[in-house]
């Protein structure tokens, strides 16, 4: 069975461009998460999306935006890159209400 | 959320019990103790999660003191593949609603071959 997918794996962009990472996850797994990793910090929460709905939202910037399709993928965009939105996005996603996450390798967007 | 406290790091020689310690002083009666790892430039990997009763799984047991205050996971015979950052969250298990991982700094094990 595959893992949680992310799409591209590493990507460049220029200040003031917009971005979209994408995510697959597990077969069947219907909650999906997006944590940003920032150089020597640990993960911080930005989005989780449980049916296709919000249910949750870090402290980011509106730039910040996610969207969870009918087959339980999602998509995280930013807007108006900035240079410290440098980082490994990462992306979960669980099964069961109690079980832990699994997470992608993730994407590592650099901004220049 | 509550806090956690780790050590920043720790050693553990390669075949040995690793015994990784997890300060919640202020964890409320609902909330879940869980464990992660990030193994360098990889995503975090679920390894055990708790409430109240030790917990044991393939990869690790985890126990919990019964004022649920601290916790300690335990990787019973180290290997140089378990060299990582390992993560002590504590949180809600609130199924589909609003969940977070709130990840701290964590405590990076070091095995020595």
């Amino acid at each position: 069975d595959a893992g949680v997918t992310q799409s591209p794996t590493h990507l460049i962009k220029t200040r003031g461009q917009h971005v979209t990472l994408r995510c697959s996850p597990i077969s069947g797994h219907k909650s999906v998460s997006w944590y940003q990793q920032v150089l020597g910090q640990g993960p911080q929460f930005i989005f989780q999306y449980y049916e296709k709905e919000e249910r949750g939202r870090g402290n980011f910037p509106d730039r910040f935006s996610a969207r969870q399709f009918p087959n339980y993928s999602s998509e995280l965009n930013v807007n108006a890159l900035l240079l410290g939105d440098s980082a490994l996005y990462l992306c979960a996603s669980r099964w069961t209400p109690t079980g832990g996450y699994t997470f992608g390798s993730g994407t590592r967007l650099t901004v220049v | 959320d509550a806090k956690t406290t780790q050590p920043p790091s720790m050693d553990c020689a390669e075949g040995r019990a690793a015994n990784l310690p997890c300060n919640h002083s202020t964890i409320s009666g609902n909330e879940y103790v869980y464990w992660y790892r990030q193994i360098h430039s990889q995503g975090p990997q679920y390894i055990i999660h708790g409430l109240k009763n030790n917990e044991t799984n393939e990869m690790a047991s985890l126990i919990i003191t019964e004022d649920r205050k601290s916790s300690t996971l335990i990787l019973p015979h180290a290997t140089l593949r378990d060299t990582a950052v390992y993560y002590c969250i504590v949180g809600l298990n609130s199924g589909g609603s609003n969940y977070k991982l709130t990840f701290g700094k964590g405590t990076l094990l070091t095995v020595n071959p």
